[in-house]
């Protein structure tokens, strides 16, 4: 069974500074990695999405990469600000073709 | 906002009522899903459906019935929940079913509450 890990549970850092977020997975059959964004009270949001071909994923501030072999993703966020304060999620979608999702990294950016 | 619209926001149930959970998406897509976000718990996939057919039942108890009547409506119906039912209830959708390169688009959730 698939399981998820992400470290540390919770962050907090000023802002400016540059971060890293972690995940690993115990199953390396997978087809896709996900990393979402959820606000209080919200639903996710999707930030970047690795197939399992790839090694990264880049969207602005953010990039994502990919060691399948190794079950590790790392979340870099650049310049981090305030307004990246949220719990960040690491899915993957694995044989089923479901998603399993780690408990998440609650990040406060400090300003 | 991301297209995926839940009601109600919060719910308070006892035991014993029956209610409902709507979800409803303008994104065009031809999958739903379920799932449960329990303090401290990582989210948990409950259905899925596939052009309104139920191709998912993550081992959820029959006091969880969901509903599929087109493809942009699904309900969650509940009925003598337990307090430990307690959680967030989160709805998404996504283009297909399983899809690899399809992202999955979420509601902001019912907050449901069992006392």
């Amino acid at each position: 069974k698939q399981e998820v890990t992400q470290i540390p549970a919770a962050l907090s850092v000023p802002e400016g500074e540059n971060l890293v977020l972690n995940c690993s997975f115990t199953d390396s059959a997978i087809y896709n990695l996900q990393w979402f964004r959820q606000d209080p009270g919200k639903g996710l949001t999707s930030l970047l999405l690795i197939q399992s071909s790839q090694r990264e994923q880049t969207s602005g501030r953010l990039n994502a990469s990919l060691d399948k072999s190794s079950g590790r993703s790392t979340l870099y966020i650049a310049a981090s600000q305030p307004g990246d304060s949220a719990t960040y999620l690491c899915a993957v979608m694995g044989s089923a073709r479901q998603l399993t999702f780690g408990s998440g990294t609650q990040l406060t950016v400090l300003p | 906002e991301t297209g995926v619209t839940q009601t109600p926001r919060h719910l308070v149930m006892g035991m014993t009522n029956k209610k409902s959970l709507k979800c409803e998406q303008h994104l065009g897509h031809n999958a739903m899903y379920w799932y449960k976000q329990s303090a401290k718990k990582p989210l948990e996939l409950m259905f899925v459906y596939s052009l309104e057919e139920r191709v998912e039942n993550n081992s959820v108890p029959s006091r969880f019935s969901p509903e599929c009547p087109n493809s942009s409506h699904l309900f969650l119906h509940l009925h003598t929940l337990q307090p430990e039912d307690s959680a967030l209830y989160l709805c998404a959708s996504s283009q297909v079913a399983g899809g690899t390169k399809n992202i999955q688009y979420f509601g902001a959730g019912t907050r449901l509450s069992v006392l």
